[in-house]
């Protein structure tokens, strides 16, 4: 079985700030994540992905996030954060790249204070 | 990338009536879809997985006959729930998946369902 826990569900940072969003998984299988982002009454956008190649992998918008096997996480960072990046953050696993459904953890509502 | 369209985006219908949600992969094919649901400040649960031409497959504690799926096309997947009650209410979340683009799921927009 797979699943994924979201450490906060509610993160506050400073525009310009570092984002770190945490994410930690478990899987019996050597996993695929995800991060995906969601605005308010809006479908899921995928930010990045890891599918076994580098562990630090680049997304969308500034985002990056580093998959740690030791420590069975994939954290979210963004070395700046903007007004724009206030949405819900979901960490995700999956078996494969993407044709199995996806296991969503509880999300992080990520907040950027002015 | 990918889109992935759903209709309606929001409805409100009473209790005890049946609800026709409509997923549509426009610019791609998708031989499977995923339908989840989303209740408020929580995370998204997979409800069950829709094959072109096949019976949909349901996750543990969904009920087949209150949430029926039809994916009669490779780009149109429909998931009506009958008899509609409040406990119903929630965001209901496509996804289809693309074999082209190296077998990501692109999601819908989601529909918003009010049941009063």
């Amino acid at each position: 079985a797979q699943s994924v826990t979201q450490l906060g569900s509610h993160v506050s940072v400073s525009e310009g700030a570092l984002v770190l969003l945490r994410c930690n998984y478990s899987s019996s299988v050597p996993p695929y994540l995800f991060w995906y982002v969601q605005y308010p009454n809006q479908g899921l956008q995928l930010l990045l992905k890891y599918t076994s190649a580098a562990t630090l992998v680049k997304g969308i918008n500034g985002f990056e996030a580093e998959f740690k096997k030791s420590e069975t996480s994939f954290h979210l960072t963004k070395p700046s954060a903007h007004m724009s990046d206030a949405a819900e953050y979901f960490c995700a696993v999956s078996r494969n790249s993407g044709n199995t459904p996806l296991v969503f953890g509880k999300g992080t509502r990520l907040s950027v204070i002015a | 990338g990918a889109v992935v369209s759903q209709h309606p985006s929001w409805v409100i219908c009473k209790s005890g009536t049946s609800v026709k949600i409509e997923c549509r992969s426009l610019d791609f094919q998708a031989t499977t879809m995923f339908w989840y649901r989303q209740f408020p400040k929580q995370s998204l649960m997979l409800m069950a997985t829709s094959n072109e031409g096949s019976k949909a497959t349901y996750e543990q504690g969904v009920e087949k006959d209150k949430f029926l799926i039809n994916h009669a096309s490779l780009t149109l997947s429909t998931l009506t729930v009958t008899s509609a009650h409040p406990e119903d209410s929630s965001f209901y979340i496509c996804s289809a998946l693309s074999g082209i683009a190296g077998n990501e799921q692109f999601f819908g927009p989601g529909t918003r369902l009010t049941v009063l």
